[in-house]
Formats: structure tokens, C-alpha cells, sequence
């Protein structure tokens, strides 16, 4: 079973709409660590967000939001007043102690952006 | 520069032949990762390294070899590449363990 769901594979909207990406994680542990990548067109992965187990604080970075549920194990991602520069791929990943702290990837979420 | 830098971006090679992938990081992280991305699997980890000389196996170490003589230095090393060896290869490193990883360019390896 993965331990880091990201159901949507691909979504796709036209420019200035709000999307959400949804993660789902799967861990016994209490203290873990969740991340956010991006991954443009160009290939880099570039991070975006940390967040630890004990912060349940959603988190804003202008356009950007997360959503952290621990009731419902999601880290879920939004974008506000999407931009084609937003189009890429999504990275959710989990660090746990029962996997040494190595984190654990979602499949990714392919999101296009048209104008 | 400072950073993660991965040598060479782009490699051709045949089944059979040895490619070596270089991966440098200038933070002095302790830790180092390997990974793979292919269409449908995300990132696969590979090898990674908690410091230099200790390094461990990930989900995909089958075909692979890696040291880590230097903090800084990474090489991962394909011995006798196969085409399903095929895909893009990334590099990483952390400061500790839970930390946040940060990437290399990426190097594309087709195998023919």
C-alpha cells in the first residue's frame, strides 16, 4: 500500500481558477514530517512547503495554501487565481521514524494551467 | 557555485557498459539520495547515504552501486546498464534526517 496518496493524476483548468491538490499519507507514527515539491516543465524539483505533526496551522505564501488535517492524515494544496507558471508536476512526500525518515513520495499530480 | 550539481546531464550509452553519474553538494549535508523518475512511478529511491561511508539501499538498488569516500561526492554506478535502466536520475541531500531535501538538475540516461 502507499503510504503517500495523491489520487488525482492529472487536473487540468483554465487560468484564474482555484485548484486543490489532494495528499493523503499513511503513518503510525506521531512525530513525521510532510513536503510539498514542485516540478516545472523544465524538470528541477523545487521545494515549497515543510510542515511537522505537531503544527496543524494551515500555512498561506500568496497564492499558495496548505491545508493540514492530521483527523483526516491530508496535506492537501491549494492554488488561488491559478497561473499558466503554476503548470507542473506536484510532489507530496512523507518523513516518518518508521521508515528511518526517508521520505516517502506521492506519484505526483500533473497540473496544466491554460490561458 | 553552491549547491547540488549533477554531471553529466545527459548521457547515451549501451547495454552492458558501465556509466558512472556524479552527484556534488557544497552544504556538507550529512545525508545524500538517489532517485530515479520514470512516467507512472514518481521518485524511486535508489541509494542513500547518512554519511560519508554509510550508505543503505532504498526501493530500487537492484543494478546499482554507490560510495561516498567524500561528504560532498555521490557517484552512483550503473555496472552493466540495461534498458529498463533508462530514466532520469536525481540527486538530493539534507542536512539531517527529516530535513528537507533539496535536488540536483537531473541527469537523462538512455540506454540503447
Amino acid at each position: 500500500a502507499q503510504k503517500v496518496t495523491q489520487a488525482q493524476t492529472e487536473i487540468s483548468v483554465v487560468e484564474k481558477e482555484d485548484v486543490t491538490l489532494d495528499c493523503v499519507y499513511e503513518t503510525r507514527d506521531t512525530t513525521y514530517y510532510l513536503f510539498w515539491y514542485k516540478q516545472p516543465p523544465s524538470g528541477e524539483l523545487v521545494f515549497l512547503i515543510r510542515r511537522n505533526s505537531f503544527d496543524e496551522q494551515n500555512e498561506i505564501s500568496g497564492r499558495y495554501s496548505w491545508n493540514f488535517q492530521k483527523s483526516t492524515s491530508s496535506f492537501n494544496f491549494t492554488i488561488t487565481a491559478s497561473q499558466v507558471v503554476d503548470s507542473a508536476v506536484y510532489f507530496c512526500a512523507l518523513s516518518e521514524p518508521g521508515g528511518s525518515y526517508i521520505p516517502t513520495f506521492g506519484r505526483g499530480t500533473s497540473l496544466i494551467v491554460h490561458p | 557555485d553552491a549547491g547540488i550539481t549533477q554531471s553529466p546531464r545527459y548521457k547515451i550509452t549501451e547495454t552492458g557498459r558501465q556509466v558512472t553519474l556524479m552527484c556534488h553538494q557544497t552544504w556538507s549535508h550529512s545525508y545524500m539520495f538517489w532517485y530515479r523518475q520514470d512516467l507512472g512511478h514518481g521518485l524511486r529511491l535508489i541509494y542513500y547515504s547518512a554519511a560519508a561511508d554509510i550508505t543503505d539501499k532504498g526501493e530500487v538498488p537492484d543494478g546499482y552501486v554507490v560510495s561516498r569516500s567524500k561528504t560532498e561526492n555521490f557517484p552512483l554506478t550503473l555496472e552493466s546498464a540495461t534498458r529498463s535502466q533508462t530514466s532520469v536520475y536525481f540527486c538530493a541531500s539534507s542536512e539531517y534526517r527529516g530535513d528537507t531535501q533539496y535536488f540536483g538538475p537531473g541527469t537523462r540516461l538512455t540506454v540503447l
